[in-house]
């Protein structure tokens, strides 16, 4: 078992392209989180998606960001324009049934210059 | 609203030195606590998962316990070595299946040879 993948590892980004953050869960794992982590400061949660379905959103802004799960395929974080205060480390996360832990992968570092 | 707290916010100690960690919580209601671990510019790697239902759990020289009712988790490192210098989060899930971590802000632990 894999774990969770995340891809890319590193993304460079000018100001105003658009990035694609790709994470492929855990086998068997069907509940996929994303959170940001800026520099020096904590995990801060963004979204919470099952498979074709954005369950919970309450952290992601609400302008330029968006996420989906399809049913065949990664879950894509995508962040259209993207300014220098986008630069972070994007962590996605997988569980499986309720009382299982989260299982993170590797993040993707975003630096827009 | 969930609010993890975590203290210290760094310590440094010597080599060989039994040392714990603190996390507290707001919201006793909480499904499970999750204890991870960061190197820099890395990934989370899972610790330990202790349900609400347990008091504590063991994974070799570590050891978390968690009382629900007041809000408060320890996390005990026994005969510390410099591989163990890295940043401790706490996160906890709460009731509702499935919902998003909330993560404490961390311990940067510095294990001095």
């Amino acid at each position: 078992n894999a774990g969770v993948m995340q891809n890319p590892r590193h993304l460079v980004r000018r100001r105003g392209q658009e990035a694609r953050l790709r994470c492929s869960p855990m086998k068997g794992h069907s509940h996929v989180y994303w959170y940001r982590q800026l520099p020096e400061e904590g995990l801060k949660f963004m979204v919470y998606l099952q498979k074709e379905n954005i369950i919970d959103e309450s952290g992601m802004p609400k302008e330029r960001f968006s996420a989906e799960f399809p049913k065949e395929g990664p879950s894509i974080l995508r962040i259209q324009q993207v300014v220098r205060g986008d630069s972070a480390a994007y962590f996605c996360a997988s569980s499986g049934a309720a009382n299982y832990g989260y299982t993170f992968g590797s993040g993707t570092r975003l630096t827009v210059v | 609203k969930q609010e993890v707290t975590q203290i210290p916010a760094a310590l440094s100690v010597p080599e060989g030195e039994n040392l714990v960690l603190n996390c507290s919580f707001t919201d006793s209601a909480i499904y499970n606590l999750q204890w991870f671990r960061q190197d820099p510019g890395k990934g989370l790697t899972s610790l330990l998962l202790i349900q609400s239902s347990q008091r504590e759990q063991t994974s070799g020289r570590l050891n978390a316990s968690l009382d629900k009712s007041s809000g408060r988790s320890t996390l005990y490192i026994a005969a510390s070595q410099p591989g163990d210098s890295a940043t401790y989060l706490c996160a906890v899930r709460p009731e509702t299946s499935g919902s998003r971590l909330t993560f404490g802000e961390g311990t940067q632990l510095t294990v001095n040879p």
